[in-house]
This record gives structure tokens, C-alpha cells and sequence, in this order.
């Protein structure tokens, strides 16, 4: 079956630096990746997503890159705030008659910004 | 444009009772996803509804149930409550062209005591 995995936490960064999540994904067919955040107390909020190979998905600063050949889509962002601290998601669906697939998520990685 | 909401945003019930829970999809959305974020366990899909029909199921056992109702909303419900359905349950809902993204409600907090 369809599986997602991701770097294991806590990553704890100081306000500015580069940040890069990695996320790897298993499909059995053409899947759509997405990142989503999750912050203290909140549901899940759509970060980016990406939906054939080659595809870029960004916002907020945040950027992924759909990479076909290596199965991979990271989350990087250049400099990070302190207001970035939350759990990020990698995801995956995939596109069937009747709609969407369920998603399919990575088990998170809690990110810590501190000033 | 309202998002999806979810009621009640927090339930604490005792081991062997009933919850149910709702969730009211974006204005549009015709499929209604149900997961559940327990600690430690990440997130588990649990059903998913398109059109008024169940047409998956998580690895959860019966007493996991629901449906969607004519305007699309959702219910959950969870009967024989036990210690371990303690999590957050988070209901998102897709449209039925475009992306297909799920977006998500803020979630309900179940407690079970």
C-alpha cells in the first residue's frame, strides 16, 4: 500500500536559518504530495502542494519540489520565524473516479524556532 | 467563504457510552474524510463519504460508524466507548473537481474517561 515517510523530530532551529524536511513516499500509482501544518491546538491547515512530477509547490516562504525519479518531496524554507514552530505533514492522495483517496500522512516532525 | 466546521469542539464521555460527532463541509465539498490523531499514533483515516455513501473504511473496528447526510454534512459515531479512542477527530472535505486537496476543521476533542 501507498506510504509516506519523514524525518523523524524534534528539530529545533534558530530564527533565520534554512530549514529542509525530507519526505519520501511509496504509490502505487500517480499520486498528488502535499505538506500540511499543524499548529498547537489547531486542526490541519493545507502549507503547498504539488501534483505531477517536477511540479513546485510553495507559500508563506515554504517550498517543495514533486521529484518523480527519488520519490521525494522536501520541505524547505530559507529562513524560518519563530511563528513557524508547529508540526509539519507530508501527505499523499491519489485521484480515483469517485473522488480523492484519503490521505495518506507521514507521522509529522514537530519543528522549534527560537529567537 | 466558511470553512469546515466541526461540533463539538470538545466531549468527554465514560468508557461504554455513545459519542457523535459533526462536521459541515466547504460550501461545494461533496466528499467528507474522518481521521483520528491519537498520541503517538499519528493520523489514521477512518471513513471517507462522497455523495450520501460510504466508500472506504480505516482499519478501525464496527463500532466506528457514520454517515453523510443530504447537504453533505457528517456524522460520526463511536459506540462502546473505550479508554484508547481518547484523540483528537479531525473531519476534512474535497470538491469534486479541480485538486481534490482536503482541507480540515479545527477538530474534536474526545475524552474518554
Amino acid at each position: 500500500g501507498d506510504s509516506v515517510t519523514q524525518m523523524e523530530g524534534p528539530v529545533t532551529l534558530s530564527e533565520e536559518a534554512f530549514l529542509t524536511i525530507n519526505c519520501t513516499y511509496t504509490a502505487t500509482g500517480y499520486p498528488s504530495l502535499f505538506w500540511y501544518v499543524q499548529y498547537p491546538g489547531e486542526g490541519l491547515q493545507l502549507l503547498l502542494k504539488a501534483t505531477k512530477a517536477d511540479d513546485k509547490g510553495s507559500n508563506k516562504g515554504f517550498e517543495a519540489t514533486y521529484r518523480k525519479e527519488t520519490t521525494s518531496f522536501h520541505l524547505e524554507k530559507g529562513s524560518v520565524q519563530v511563528s513557524d514552530s508547529a508540526v509539519y505533514f507530508c501527505a499523499l492522495s491519489e485521484s480515483r473516479n469517485s473522488g480523492n483517496t484519503p490521505l495518506v500522512f507521514g507521522k509529522g516532525t514537530r519543528l522549534s524556532v527560537i529567537a | 467563504e466558511a470553512g469546515v466546521t466541526q461540533s463539538p469542539t470538545h466531549l468527554i464521555k465514560t468508557r461504554g457510552q455513545q459519542a457523535t460527532l459533526r462536521c459541515s463541509p466547504i460550501s461545494g465539498h461533496t466528499s467528507v474524510y474522518w481521521y483520528q490523531q491519537a498520541l503517538g499514533l499519528g493520523l489514521q483515516f477512518l471513513l471517507w463519504y462522497d455523495e450520501g455513501e460510504e466508500r472506504n473504511r480505516g482499519n478501525f473496528p464496527p463500532r466506528f460508524s457514520g454517515r453523510q447526510f443530504p447537504n453533505y454534512s457528517s456524522e460520526l459515531n463511536v459506540n462502546a466507548l473505550e479508554l484508547e479512542d481518547s484523540a483528537l477527530y479531525l473531519c476534512a472535505s474535497s470538491s469534486p473537481t479541480g485538486v481534490y486537496e482536503q482541507y480540515f476543521g479545527p477538530g474534536t476533542r474526545l475524552t474518554v474517561t
